[in-house]
């Protein structure tokens, strides 16, 4: 159980365009997912979290307005990157949470966004 | 804010014991994970320590002293397959979701 899916796995867009990526928990539902980026040898970033019908929290120095967020339901959330740039091009990962207290985040296989 | 230090490279012998470490500093401390990665992977679940003491998982083994902000994952037995990133995560309950928090990662090598 607790298997949390990504699509795409990877995909290509040129600068200027917007990109969405979707994350959802299969066979459970998530009150909270997570969005992180990790770029290449370094570790995961906390980018956001959003609570299911909920506006995001964006962690300092992540623009809201570039990184859009959107956990239309308990079973999934996307992050649409905007007017995308090469800067952008990293490995983001979702991960999701049944409740508050639980000790265990499920994260997702990733999407690698590469911004030409 | 959260400062989470672990060392950035590591290499071991197939066969013996490795012990990788991670300190932390955090004002809500609420828990530490350890989390496997291989390369182009997401992370995979380890281990979890929120009491002082010693977590053991086959063979991983995690501790974790609260008082000294200190943490370590232990891997015995090593195998080639062990080669990856080992993440060290700490959850702060004071940021309001109980977020997790990761280093910086320590890559491990496994050689013959």
């Amino acid at each position: 159980g607790a298997v949390v899916s990504q699509h795409p796995s990877w995909v290509i867009c040129k600068s200027g365009t917007s990109v969405k990526i979707e994350c959802r928990s299969l066979d459970f539902q998530a009150t909270t997912m997570f969005w992180y980026r990790q770029f290449p040898k370094q570790s995961l970033m906390l980018m956001a979290t959003s609570n299911e019908g909920s506006k995001a929290t964006y962690e300092q120095g992540v623009e809201k307005d570039k990184f859009l967020i959107n956990h239309a339901s308990l079973t999934l959330s996307t992050l649409t990157v905007t007017s995308a740039h090469p800067e952008d091009s990293s490995f983001y990962i979702c991960s999701a949470r049944v409740l508050a207290g639980e000790s265990e985040q499920y994260f997702g296989p990733g999407t690698r966004l590469t911004v030409t | 804010g959260q400062n989470i230090d672990q060392p950035t490279e590591m290499t071991a012998t197939e066969g013996a014991i490795v012990q990788i470490n991670c300190t932390y500093q955090t004002s809500g401390f609420n828990g530490l994970f350890w989390y496997q990665q291989h390369a182009g992977e997401a992370p995979t679940f380890l281990s979890y320590n929120v009491l002082d003491g010693l977590e053991e998982k086959g063979r991983f083994s995690s501790f974790l002293s609260r008082s000294k902000g200190y943490s370590y994952l232990l891997l015995k037995e090593l195998q080639m397959k062990d080669s990856a990133s080992y993440l060290c995560a700490v959850r702060d309950h004071q940021t309001g979701a109980n977020n997790l928090f990761f280093g910086t990662g320590t890559r491990l090598t496994v050689i013959p």
